[in-house]
């Protein structure tokens, strides 16, 4: 069964420093997605992408998150630098092309999530 | 504006039933998610309701009133392994989601 995998799993770093998380989506969904969820709360987006280009980043923190799909088709989300508020679980989800057999609104399939902790 | 509530936690005993309520506001409608989410494990999807009425998949079965705004999840025969968060979400037209800050249902022996 297909899956999206991200990675790390788990990252423990200290304020200041730089952090990478990757994502690579299930073969052929067109849409990604990455969220951060603090503990209690529901996910917040911060950037969707569409293929190779940015959707939407309007929630993305860009004076230290950065973004990137490439090639349409892993992600990497950058934190540089990393600061205390940033500790909270990163998940990356994709969505088929919109449109698509299952109707207009298709359901997002998320991996496993990157758990972040910053000292 | 939009807005979803769900109740923060609920208590349930194992074999029983519960219900999950979520209220929404937005300013369309394009259908209503459920999604179940593990302690430290990401969400996974249980249901999408487009039209009003009720839909059953084995144990759990999701209840949706678009003139009322309004919508349940129903979980019947409870297992200890439901004992989860349960995150009611709508898409917002942008093919983004609108997520519940969840419920985390506790089922006790």
């Amino acid at each position: 069964e297909a899956e999206v995998a991200q990675s790390p799993r788990y990252k423990i770093t200290e304020k200041s420093q730089a952090v990478a998380f990757w994502c690579d989506p299930i073969s052929g969904h067109a849409t990604l997605y990455w969220y951060r969820q603090i503990l209690g709360q529901g996910p917040e987006l911060l950037v969707q992408f569409q293929d190779e280009s940015v959707v939407d980043d309007s929630q993305l923190p860009k004076d230290r998150f950065s973004a990137e799909r490439l090639k349409g088709v892993d992600s990497t989300l950058k934190i540089q630098p990393a600061e205390l508020g940033d500790s909270a679980m990163y998940l990356c989800a994709s969505s088929p092309q919109t449109g698509s057999e299952s109707g207009p609104y298709n359901e997002q399939f998320f991996g496993p999530g990157t758990r972040l902790t910053v000292l | 504006g939009q807005n979803i509530d769900q109740p923060t936690e609920m208590t349930a005993t194992e074999g029983a039933i519960v219900q999950i309520n979520c209220t929404y506001q937005t300013s369309g409608f394009n259908g209503l998610f459920w999604y179940q989410q593990h302690a430290g494990e990401a969400p996974t999807f249980l249901s999408y309701n487009v039209l009003d009425g009720l839909e059953e998949k084995g144990r759990f079965s999701s209840f949706l009133s678009r003139s009322k705004g309004y919508s349940y999840l129903l979980l019947k025969e409870l297992q200890m392994k439901d004992s989860a968060s349960y995150l009611c979400a709508v898409p917002d037209g942008n093919y983004q989601l609108i997520w519940g800050a969840g419920t985390k249902l506790i089922i006790k022996p």
